[in-house]
């Protein structure tokens, strides 16, 4: 089976740089990704990595070690707006599909 | 509209009862995903669509839950006989072929009193 593992809180200021952390345990592996939720709002795609290294998306960068079965997401110059849920998603190697096993998510405060 | 939609927004029904949950994906989606999110937790995958046949209905929790898709587009989740640990948000993503992103709708809250 699958299991992820990452932090269930994290709290920040405003302007700071936050690392959240994910490790997770796989029959298989294709790739890992991170979705932001808002209270009460669906979750939205952050970012996927597939090979190892960073992924850099704006503000927004997502780190991936195959080797350690691990990965990041981190956020810089923090805003209140980045107050989320962040949660870390593997898609198996044996899953044409695409499912994705979620993690059970951080929850991100930013504080001015 | 561009985006995932899903009807009802919220439900409340009485144990026993049966529901019915709508999702209409993104036009030209081919895969389709059904996941159940409870209070403060993270996604269950509950079941895949893709173009009409499902085939990955692992997450599904009991035979009381079912789905089916049609002309490819719009799914339909049936929970039968409802139970109060039915109780969730349930969420559908549809998704483009090539591509991993997930495009997930703004979800069902129900509630089974």
């Amino acid at each position: 089976g699958q299991s992820l593992e990452q932090p269930s809180e994290v709290t920040a200021v405003e302007g700071a740089i936050v690392q959240i952390n994910c490790t997770y345990q796989t029959s298989g592996f294709y790739g890992l990704s991170w979705y932001q939720q808002h209270d009460g709002g669906a979750p939205t795609f952050l970012s996927y990595n597939a090979l190892d290294g960073l992924e850099e998306t704006g503000r927004f960068s997502s780190f991936l070690s195959r080797s350690d079965s691990y990965g990041y997401l981190l956020l810089q110059e923090l805003q209140m707006k980045d107050s989320a849920s962040y949660f870390c998603a593997v898609r198996d190697k044996d899953n044409q599909g695409g499912k994705l096993i979620f993690g059970q998510g951080t929850e991100l405060s930013v504080k001015p | 509209g561009a985006g995932v939609s899903q009807s009802p927004s919220n439900k409340v029904t009485e144990k026993g009862k049966d529901v019915e949950l709508r999702c209409d994906p993104i036009s030209g989606h081919t895969a389709l995903y059904w996941y159940r999110q409870s209070l403060g937790q993270g996604l269950e995958f509950l079941i895949y669509f893709q173009g009409n046949s499902a085939p990955d209905k692992s997450g599904l929790p009991s035979d009381r839950f079912s789905a089916e898709r049609t002309g490819g587009s719009v799914s339909t989740l049936t929970i039968q006989r409802t139970q109060q640990e039915d109780s969730a948000v349930y969420l559908c993503a549809s998704r483009a072929r090539g591509v991993d992103e997930q495009f997930f709708g703004p979800g069902t809250r129900l509630t089974v009193l």
